[in-house]
């Protein structure tokens, strides 16, 4: 079935690049995605990647995808303290109308 | 532009009871999805709503329900609730269309059932 996987946890300094993967299942979504929740709130889209692409750079954030090996990352260049959320991964099976398939979420810990 | 509202914004009941939870999308945004959020099996997709019709659905028991209205509001029903079904309820408005559309969500309804 369609799953979305990633890591549970990454922790950096502040000041480091932070790289959050994602590894999704489903070669037909269209977009992914990555979307950032902080503590209390709902989902904020980050941004998103066509899959015909395989970077797209937008100030601190750039995402590289692998279309191949089905693999997606996230680098926020000069993390800092108010980067601390939880980020998703999200595809889009069926590349459509579908809802979106989201991964757990990895908790991105930022250390002073 | 206003963003995705929710209401209520938490919400407990106990098992057995039945909740009704809204969601009004971005003007001019006619499409409406639900998904709900716990920490066991993280976001899930329950339904998406366009020009009133549902148009697709998780895999979620019957006890779950929605509609939309003409003016795109949207609200889901969970019937006899169950302790499992408390979560945080998310709605995401877009566009709609077989492209791109981005979805933006509210800030949820959480609900606990007792």
């Amino acid at each position: 079935g369609e799953d979305v996987e990633q890591s549970l946890f990454l922790s950096v300094r502040e000041g480091d690049s932070s790289v959050i993967n994602c590894t999704y299942t489903d070669s037909s979504s269209t977009y992914l995605y990555w979307y950032k929740q902080e503590p209390g709130a709902g989902l904020q889209l980050l941004t998103y990647i066509f899959s015909n692409m395989d970077m797209k750079q937008d100030q601190r954030l750039t995402v590289l995808l692998n279309k191949k090996d089905k693999h997606l990352s996230l680098r926020i260049a000069d993390t800092q303290t108010g980067d601390s959320a939880i980020y998703f991964c999200a595809e889009n099976p069926g590349g459509g109308a579908d809802g979106l398939t989201f991964g757990k979420g990895t908790h991105l810990i930022i250390q002073p | 532009k206003a963003g995705v509202t929710q209401t209520p914004r938490y919400l407990i009941k106990t098992r057995g009871q039945q909740v009704t939870l809204s969601c009004s999308p971005i003007s001019g945004h006619r499409s409406v999805s639900w998904y709900q959020q716990t920490p066991g099996q993280g976001l899930q997709f329950l339904f998406e709503y366009f020009s009133e019709t549902q148009r697709n659905k998780g895999n979620f028991p019957g006890r779950f329900s929605g509609r939309q209205f003409s003016n795109s509001r949207s609200e889901m029903n969970v019937s006899t609730l169950e302790l499992g079904d408390s979560a945080l309820y998310l709605c995401a408005s877009s566009r709609g269309g077989s492209s791109y559309n981005e979805q933006f969500f509210g800030p949820g309804t959480r609900l606990t059932v007792l």
